[in-house]
């Protein structure tokens, strides 16, 4: 079983729109949580981390359910420069800080 | 502004040439990481180092080697290059462990012939 699944997409959404992506972890010790945007041919870039209390930036909000072992991002009125690949990554601390990442989740924002 | 530099964007070689991906953060950060990035793979863990010197295998370490001789430089050696090693490999710091930011350098996209 992965580490971290999400699916992979991809989400073709008009401008405007409402998008939430979710992402499950199997390892219940992850302690950090974390969403990174990628463009394509470029590097990952951090977003948001993700707080036990949940935590918003924006049009963007994220969530963490530690009972269910997912967390989510929702974005809010959607811009076609929002059209990116977005990760999801788990840290456990105790595991020599080493990061999990999800293979992605595709976002399309159309005009 | 926080900055990790990849010597190469792009790598075109041949089968069983020696490869060197070099990588240097300066914001001082103790861990630094290589990733290789396959489509439907995600990123897969190659080596990482906590410390000056020091290594710790990832998920994907055959085929691959790691020097960290100077606390901002961290190097990825393809000892062989293979067919299979063409992939996007990119290197990232972070400031401390365990909950720490994952900062990437731009990626080196090697292609082995």
């Amino acid at each position: 079983r992965k580490e971290v699944e999400q699916d992979p997409g991809p989400f073709n959404v008009p401008e405007g729109a409402t998008v939430a992506f979710n992402c499950t972890y199997s390892n219940s010790a992850s302690q950090s949580f974390f969403w990174y945007r990628q463009d394509c041919r470029k590097e990952p870039k951090l977003l948001m981390s993700v707080y036990s209390s949940g935590n918003e930036d924006g049009r963007f909000t994220a969530q963490l359910n530690r009972a269910s072992q997912y967390i989510s991002l929702l974005i809010r009125d959607s811009k076609l420069s929002d059209s990116a690949t977005y990760l999801c990554v788990v840290n456990t601390f105790y595991n020599f800080n080493k990061f999990y990442f999800g293979s992605g989740t595709k976002l399309n924002v159309k005009p | 502004d926080v900055k990790v530099t990849q010597s190469s964007r792009y790598l075109v070689k041949r089968t069983g040439e020696k490869v060197f991906l070099e990588c240097v953060q300066d914001m001082d950060h103790e861990n630094m990481f290589w990733y290789r990035q396959d489509p439907g793979l995600g990123l897969r863990l190659i080596y990482f180092s906590y410390d000056v010197k020091m290594k710790e295998k990832g998920d994907i370490p055959e085929g691959y080697s790691v020097s960290r001789e100077k606390k901002e430089r961290f190097s990825l050696i393809l000892e062989s290059a293979s067919t299979n090693q063409t992939s996007m490999y990119l290197c990232a710091s972070s400031p401390w462990a365990g909950a720490g930011e994952l900062f990437f350098g731009e990626g080196s996209r090697l292609t082995v012939l």
